[in-house]
């Protein structure tokens, strides 16, 4: 079955990076996008980005444009998620999700809490 | 502020049909399909429906989703407890800046 395992919880300081992973298991890594959502305490889902295993290519919202970065390690069928000049407004439960299609995220990671505070 | 705009709440009561509606755009669901999620507090998000009206397997058909011009829609009959959660819409969006939209959520509520 397929299994996506994020990274443990983060607390960071204003103006830090936090890199948050993914692991995909149960299926081949490479045939499936990998999206980033995240969600503040209380908030909506907010879309950040994707990234193709297979070939490398990324897309970044604009408004994290600049300060986001996906990456992966094809041996280790991991994405990597990395979210630099934070804020306290970046708070939030961060989410990896396999995208078949677009906007189409069939699993989902169980979610990886980053609070940013002084 | 959502790209895709929900109603922020909906209820019902048990066996009841309830509906929520999603209303965006040309450049998301006017021309793209839509998603449906639902997500209970403190859990992931679960994929509801696809492709405007696909429900992935293991969904109960009391699960519904519809689209016509640039507003979607998502039914529930039937409905029960367990129903109780947020609901999300979300598509892409061709504009400029393409990139995945969602709607603000709808908290549905089982009386």
């Amino acid at each position: 079955q397929v299994h996506l395992v994020q990274s443990g919880a983060e607390v960071k300081k204003p103006g830090a990076s936090v890199k948050v992973s993914c692991k995909a298991s149960g299926y081949t890594f490479t045939r499936y996008e990998i999206n980033w959502v995240r969600q503040a305490t209380g908030q909506g889902l907010e879309w950040m980005g994707w990234m193709n295993p297979n070939s490398g290519n990324t897309g970044y919202a604009q408004k994290f444009q600049g300060r986001v970065t996906i990456t992966r390690n094809t041996s280790i069928s991991t994405v990597y998620m990395e979210l630099s000049s934070l804020r306290s407004e970046d708070t939030a439960m961060y989410y990896c999700a396999r995208g078949p299609d677009t906007a189409r995220f069939d699993y989902w990671g169980q979610g990886s809490l980053v609070t940013v505070s002084s | 502020q959502s790209v895709l705009t929900q109603p922020p709440s909906a209820s019902g009561t048990p066996g009841q049909r309830v509906t929520i509606s999603c209303s965006g755009s040309s450049s998301n669901i006017g021309s793209n399909t839509v998603n449906w999620y639902k997500q209970v507090p403190g859990t992931a998000p679960k994929l509801l429906i696809y492709s405007n009206n696909q429900r992935p397997s293991g969904v109960p058909d009391r699960f519904s989703g519809s689209k016509s011009g640039t507003s979607a829609s998502l039914a529930i009959s039937g409905l029960q407890s367990e129903d109780e959660a947020d609901y999300y819409c979300a598509a892409w969006d061709d504009s400029l800046n393409a990139y995945v939209v969602f709607g603000g959520g709808t908290k549905l509520t089982v009386l």
